[in-house]
């Protein structure tokens, strides 16, 4: 299986601030990675899809970029709704495997 | 709008079998594969496996091979997944997914709230 590494595991910033999430796969995935939100409740929504395409409805403050073995996901300006947990996850090869999450938390 | 509603928290004994559903609405139901993954608590996400909801195919992660089975009633457009031999390692949260696929882009699109399953004795 491929293995996922998200770092940090935790982020501590402000509203307004820029933050980069990082994802290093064990091996190369094409591009083949997607990032999603998961809020305090449970809930869990995608947000970018093939390295760097925006889904729909998501803000654009989100963005991401990459390749290779190498991943990231930014976000341009914090708002008080972005503080949740992320996740990177490819689908290169089966099974499709997520990366441990990072949360994002208030300062 | 697209909607997959799960069911309730379970309360299981060990050694014992838990079956969860996983309700579509607003969209063909045949359509598109569920996926179901695992959330043990803090931590991330593991995939279990699909089943295509019109023909009833399944694959499953090699990991979960033997105590997942996934099923479908298309009559009710529900998906579920029963869990068979629970220990304390099968304490989690359980997420249904409706996938997204074309050549280039796959994601899981649409998540269900969760359904905790809790086993104790």
């Amino acid at each position: 299986d491929i293995q996922m590494t998200q770092t940090p595991s935790s982020m501590p910033a402000s509203l307004g601030e820029r933050v980069t999430i990082s994802c290093r796969a064990s091996q190369g995935i094409s591009n083949y990675l997607n990032w999603y939100q998961q809020k305090p409740d449970g809930t869990i929504k995608p947000l970018i899809y093939y390295t760097s395409n925006l889904q729909s409805g998501v803000p654009s403050r989100f963005s991401g970029s990459g390749s290779g073995t190498d991943y990231s996901l930014t976000i341009s300006s914090l708002e008080p709704e972005d503080f949740a947990m992320y996740y990177c996850q490819q689908y290169d090869s089966s099974p499709p495997t997520f990366g441990g999450g990072t949360k994002l938390e208030l300062k | 709008q697209v909607n997959l509603l799960q069911s309730g928290a379970a309360l299981v004994k060990p050694g014992a079998s838990v079956k969860l559903s996983c309700k579509a609405s607003g969209y063909t139901f045949t359509d598109y594969y569920i996926h179901w993954v695992k959330q043990s608590h803090g931590k991330s996400l593991e995939w279990i496996g699909y089943i295509n909801p019109n023909s009833g195919y399944t694959n499953y992660n090699e990991k979960f091979k033997s105590k997942a089975t996934l099923t479908v009633d298309k009559s009710t457009n529900t998906a579920y997944m029963e869990l068979s031999r629970l220990t304390s390692e099968d304490s989690a949260t359980y997420y249904c997914t409706r996938y997204y696929s074309s050549y280039t882009y796959n994601w899981f699109a649409y998540w269900g709230q969760g359904t905790l399953v809790t086993v104790s004795s």
